[in-house]
């Protein structure tokens, strides 16, 4: 079955530490997206890519960085100047660059010790 | 300043009755709309679209309804059914840019059997 990987489920990070986020997908979808949850606000933008090494700061990129250099991997790495990296993370694919996100991982829950 | 709202954070209905949920927005150049469902430890799934040119889109039990003067969007699900108990995000992107969807926060639907 195609889809989408987050790992890990839950990750606990150390003030000062970077730390990253893997997303990897088998459904051939040339965009991906990172996305970034706080309770009582909606999905985040923080990064996407449309293709292969290239991508695109999203609305909160800020603390942030990425990397595309396989198609079906787009990890996230949250650094230490990132200042409140608590939050529920979202990876998202879609076949082509302006299409709505159509597959979605199952998250990762960042928080800091 | 959140650009797309929920501002009902969850609903109860009873399974066989309608359920409406709600959503607006603020920027009129917002002209593509979305609804996703996403069930407790998955991520959210793409459920149905529409966009600026129409003011209905019907998918089986569901039908979403625009009404741009208001800026306002609804989700109708008709019947209910308790499998349809789970967060619905709605998400609006534009003209401008297509890559960048804009969500709302989620609200619960709970329907009872």
């Amino acid at each position: 079955d195609g889809g989408i990987t987050q790992s890990p489920k839950y990750l606990f990070r150390k003030e000062g530490q970077n730390v990253t986020l893997s997303c990897e997908q088998n459904l051939n979808h040339d965009a991906m997206y990172w996305y970034r949850q706080d309770p009582g606000q909606g999905l985040r933008l923080i990064y996407y890519s449309q293709i292969v090494n290239d991508f695109q700061k999203g609305d909160i990129a800020e603390g942030y960085s990425v990397s595309r250099e396989k198609k079906e991997s787009f990890p996230l790495t949250v650094t230490s100047a990132q200042k409140n990296p608590t939050a529920f993370y979202l990876c998202a694919s879609s076949i082509r660059q302006g299409e709505q996100p159509q597959h979605f991982g199952d998250g990762t829950r960042l928080s800091i010790l | 300043d959140q650009q797309v709202k929920q501002n009902s954070p969850s609903l109860s209905v009873q399974e066989g009755r309608i359920s409406i949920l709600n959503c607006d927005y603020t920027n009129s150049m917002f002209d593509y709309f979305l609804w996703y469902k996403k069930y407790p430890a998955e991520g959210p799934t793409f459920l149905i679209s529409i966009s600026s040119i129409k003011d209905k889109n019907e998918d089986g039990r569901f039908t979403v309804f625009l009404n741009k003067s208001a800026k306002h969007l609804s989700l109708h699900i008709v019947p209910s059914q308790p499998g349809d108990s789970a967060v619905y995000f709605c998400a609006a992107s534009g003209i401008y840019n297509f890559n960048k969807f804009y969500f709302g926060s989620g609200t619960k639907l709970n329907v009872k059997p």
